[in-house]
């Protein structure tokens, strides 16, 4: 049980270059996101998924997109990369049952820094 | 416009001491309130949470204490140990469900306990 995974760990990209950072889950999670952490900033949600072939804006969506195609993966697409986008992304998974306690717990990749010159 | 406050940004503590992390928050239509730790070079893992309807929560030297009138909760390391140096985050979770169980996080801490 891998739990979250996500590829690539690194990656350093020149302005305007695209690329896709793929999230995977093998907990049979519904819900899925993706945030960045930047310094005294915390977590920011970029978007979010509910289920398969769902996706939703979150805090901060600009010069992001997501697709959902299978349950297990999430994927974060930046078309156009920006030295604004630099940061370390994570992707968390959640499962759909609601509840107390650990029930509400999102699970944590272990998340890709990206670099844009 | 961030919805969750926490202070202070970096802790350090000596060994045995208490640490005390705080996060205030605006909206009331939050239902749920986790704590994550970060180790350097890993993702967040839910350390502890708390719902609203209780003050207080404690999972071994980890203590939640909520106040709902004020919109504020802290959470309390006893006999904090060179172990827990870390980041730790607050967050909220919406009421929500149609909003996918967002979490909002607070800007976090960087704790450091001395030896």
């Amino acid at each position: 049980n891998a739990g979250v995974t996500q590829t690539p760990k690194f990656r350093v990209l020149k302005t305007g270059q695209s690329m896709t950072l793929l999230c995977a889950q093998d907990m049979n999670h519904e819900y899925m996101y993706w945030y960045r952490q930047d310094p005294g900033m915390g977590l920011r949600l970029i978007h979010y998924s509910v289920g398969e072939g769902t996706t939703a804006k979150g805090e901060v969506p600009d010069g992001y997109n997501v697709s959902r195609l299978k349950k297990q993966n999430f994927l974060l697409g930046l078309e156009s990369a920006a030295p604004s986008q630099t940061s370390v992304y994570f992707c968390a998974s959640r499962d759909k049952l609601l509840g107390a306690g650990r029930y509400n717990e999102q699970f944590f990749g272990p998340g890709t820094r990206l670099t844009v010159l | 416009q961030q919805q969750v406050k926490q202070s202070p940004q970096s802790l350090i503590v000596q060994k045995g001491g208490i640490s005390i992390i705080n996060c205030a928050y605006e909206n009331t239509a939050f239902d749920y309130f986790p704590w994550y730790q970060q180790f350097p070079g890993k993702g967040p893992a839910l350390l502890i949470a708390i719902r609203p309807d209780v003050s207080e929560k404690k999972e071994g030297r980890f203590t939640i204490s909520f106040n709902k009138s004020a919109k504020q909760f802290s959470l309390h390391i006893m006999d904090s140990q060179p172990g827990d140096s870390a980041t730790y985050f607050c967050a909220a979770k919406g009421k929500r469900e149609t909003s996918g169980s967002r979490l909002t996080f607070g800007e976090g801490t960087q704790l450091t306990v001395n030896p």
